[in-house]
C-alpha cells in the first residue's frame, strides 16, 4: 500500500471553470476526509465520509463544492465556477476508525491555483 | 474565531537542546488532542496524541503535556535533531465529533546544527 494518493498534485485553472480532484485512501480505511489549507493556516475541515456515506459537511463547503465517495473507495471533490478565493491546498486523509484514536493519514495534497 | 491557537509562528533551537512548542485552545468541549508534523510538499504526519484524562504522554523523544485547567498543551522534543525541522500543528477534537479534527495555524521549527 502506498498510502493516501491524491491527483493531480497541481492544478491551475481560470476563474469560472470547474475542477475535480481525486483521492485514493488506504484500502482498509473506511473513513475519508477532505481538508483545505491556505498559506499560514492549518488544515480546515471540509467534509468526511464513513464508507460511502457523507456524514458531516463544514459551512466552508459552499454550494459550489461537492464531494462523493461512490462504493466507499476513492473520493472526488468538485469545485464549480471556481473563484480566486478557492486557491489553496486541498488535502485528503483517511483513517481506519475514529480519527482521534490514531490520527489521520494524509495525502500530499492537490494545490489549486485559480487565475 | 480560532479554537486552536499556536501563538508562535516560528521557533529556532540548537541541535541537541529541547524544543517546546505551545498550543492553547478555547473550546472546553475538546477532549482529545493531537500533534502533526509537516514537511514541505508533503501532507501532515501524525506525531503523538493525548486524551483529556491524561496530563502527559510520551513517545521516544516526543512528550505532550496537557493542562486542562489552563486549556494549554505543549510538545517537547528532546533532544532536537535537524530532521525535526518542520511545521508542527496542534489539533483537537470534541467527544461528540471525534472525526472532525480542528487544527491550529502551526509553528515552524528550525533545528540548527
Amino acid at each position: 500500500d502506498t498510502g493516501v494518493s491524491q491527483n493531480p498534485r497541481h492544478k491551475i485553472t481560470k476563474r469560472g471553470q470547474n475542477v475535480t480532484f481525486r483521492c485514493d485512501p488506504i484500502s482498509e480505511h473506511n473513513r475519508l476526509y477532505w481538508y483545505r489549507q491556505t498559506l499560514g493556516q492549518g488544515p480546515e475541515f471540509l467534509t468526511y465520509f464513513q464508507n460511502e456515506a457523507q456524514l458531516e459537511k463544514s459551512r466552508l463547503l459552499s454550494d459550489r463544492f461537492s464531494a462523493e465517495r461512490p462504493k466507499g473507495s476513492f473520493s472526488t471533490l468538485e469545485i464549480q465556477r471556481t473563484e480566486q478565493g478557492d486557491s489553496a491546498m486541498y488535502l485528503c486523509a483517511s483513517s481506519e476508525g475514529t480519527a482521534s484514536l490514531g490520527g489521520y493519514t494524509f495525502g500530499s495534497g492537490t494545490r489549486l491555483t485559480v487565475v | 474565531d480560532q479554537q486552536v491557537k499556536q501563538n508562535s509562528p516560528s521557533l529556532s533551537v540548537q541541535e541537541g537542546r529541547i524544543s517546546i512548542l505551545n498550543c492553547d485552545y478555547t473550546n472546553s468541549m475538546f477532549d482529545y488532542f493531537l500533534w502533526y508534523k509537516k514537511y514541505p510538499a508533503e501532507g501532515p504526519t501524525f506525531l503523538i496524541s493525548i486524551s483529556s484524562i491524561k496530563d502527559k504522554n510520551e513517545d521516544g523523544r516526543f512528550t505532550v503535556f496537557l493542562n486542562k485547567s489552563a486549556k494549554h498543551l505543549s510538545l517537547h522534543i528532546v533532544p532536537s535533531q535537524p530532521g525535526d525541522s518542520a511545521v508542527y500543528f496542534c489539533a483537537a477534537s470534541e467527544v461528540s465529533s471525534y472525526d472532525k479534527v480542528i487544527f491550529g495555524p502551526g509553528t515552524s521549527l528550525s533545528v540548527i546544527p
